[in-house]
C-alpha cells in the first residue's frame, strides 16, 4: 500500500546521544517535511525539502539535521545540541505541480530523552 | 510569519449535537487543511480547502479566503469524533509548508 512510513514509533535516548528518525514514502511525492509536536501544542516545522539534494530550514531547525539523497527518503537526526528533544515527530509529504498542495502525514515517532 | 488562531480551544458536547470550529489566519494562503488528531497521535486528513465549501458525510468545511477564515462543521457528533482538530495554512508564494494553529480539543460525551 502507498503511504508514509516512520520508524521507530518509540525511541528512548540518553542525553548527549544523536538519534536518527526514518521517514520513507512510496507515493512518488517530491516534497517532504518534518514537524515537531509538544504536548498540548500544534505542530512546528523543522526542515523541508522540495527536491532531492536540497532542503531548507523551518522555524525550529536548531539542533536538527536532515539529508535528502533519495526521493523516497528524508531522515531526521536529532543531535545532542537540541536542548529539549523529547517530543512527537511527524513526517509529511506532498506531490508538486499545479493544484496539488495537500500534505499527508506519517504516524509519527515519539522520542523520549532519559 | 503567518498567524493561525483556532477557536474555541476546548469544546464539550453531548452525543448528537452539532458544532462549529473556527480558524482565522493573518495572510493570504495557497493551502488550508483541516486535520483530526486521534488519541495515538496520527493526523487524519479531513479537508484540503484553500477556498470554497466541501462536505464529507457529517463533516463539512467552508473557507472564505478573502476574509481569512475557515469553518469546520460537525453534525450529529459521535464519541469517535473526540480528539484534537487542527487547522493548518500555507502562505501564498510559499513552498506550501503548513503553519498549524493550536487546535480545538473536542470531547463528545455519550
Amino acid at each position: 500500500d502507498g503511504g508514509i512510513t516512520q520508524s521507530p514509533k518509540y525511541l528512548f535516548r540518553k542525553e548527549g546521544q544523536n538519534v536518527t528518525l526514518s521517514c520513507e514514502q512510496n507515493l512518488n511525492h517530491d516534497a517532504m517535511y518534518w514537524y515537531r509536536q509538544d504536548p498540548g501544542q500544534g505542530l512546528r516545522l523543522i526542515y523541508y525539502s522540495q527536491i532531492v539534494n536540497d532542503f531548507q530550514k523551518g522555524d525550529i531547525a536548531e539542533g536538527y539535521s536532515v539529508s535528502r539523497e533519495k526521493k523516497e527518503s528524508f531522515p531526521l537526526t536529532v543531535t545532542s545540541a537540541q536542548k529539549n528533544p523529547t517530543a512527537f515527530y511527524l513526517c509529511a509529504s506532498r506531490p508538486t505541480g499545479e493544484g496539488t498542495g495537500e500534505l499527508f502525514f506519517g504516524e509519527g515517532s515519539r522520542l523520549t530523552v532519559l | 510569519g503567518i498567524q493561525v488562531e483556532q477557536s474555541p480551544p476546548d469544546l464539550i458536547l453531548q452525543e448528537g449535537a452539532n458544532s462549529t470550529l473556527r480558524c482565522n489566519f493573518s495572510d493570504s494562503v495557497n493551502n488550508l487543511q483541516w486535520f483530526h488528531q486521534n488519541p495515538w497521535g496520527q493526523l487524519i486528513n479531513l479537508f484540503y480547502i484553500p477556498s470554497g465549501t466541501k462536505q464529507n458525510g457529517r463533516l463539512s468545511a467552508t473557507t472564505v479566503a478573502t476574509e481569512r477564515y475557515s469553518l469546520l462543521y460537525i453534525s450529529s457528533s459521535q464519541t469517535t469524533d473526540s480528539g484534537v482538530y487542527f487547522c493548518a495554512v500555507a502562505p501564498s508564494g510559499s513552498a506550501r509548508q503548513l503553519t498549524f494553529g493550536s487546535g480545538t480539543q473536542l470531547t463528545v460525551l455519550p
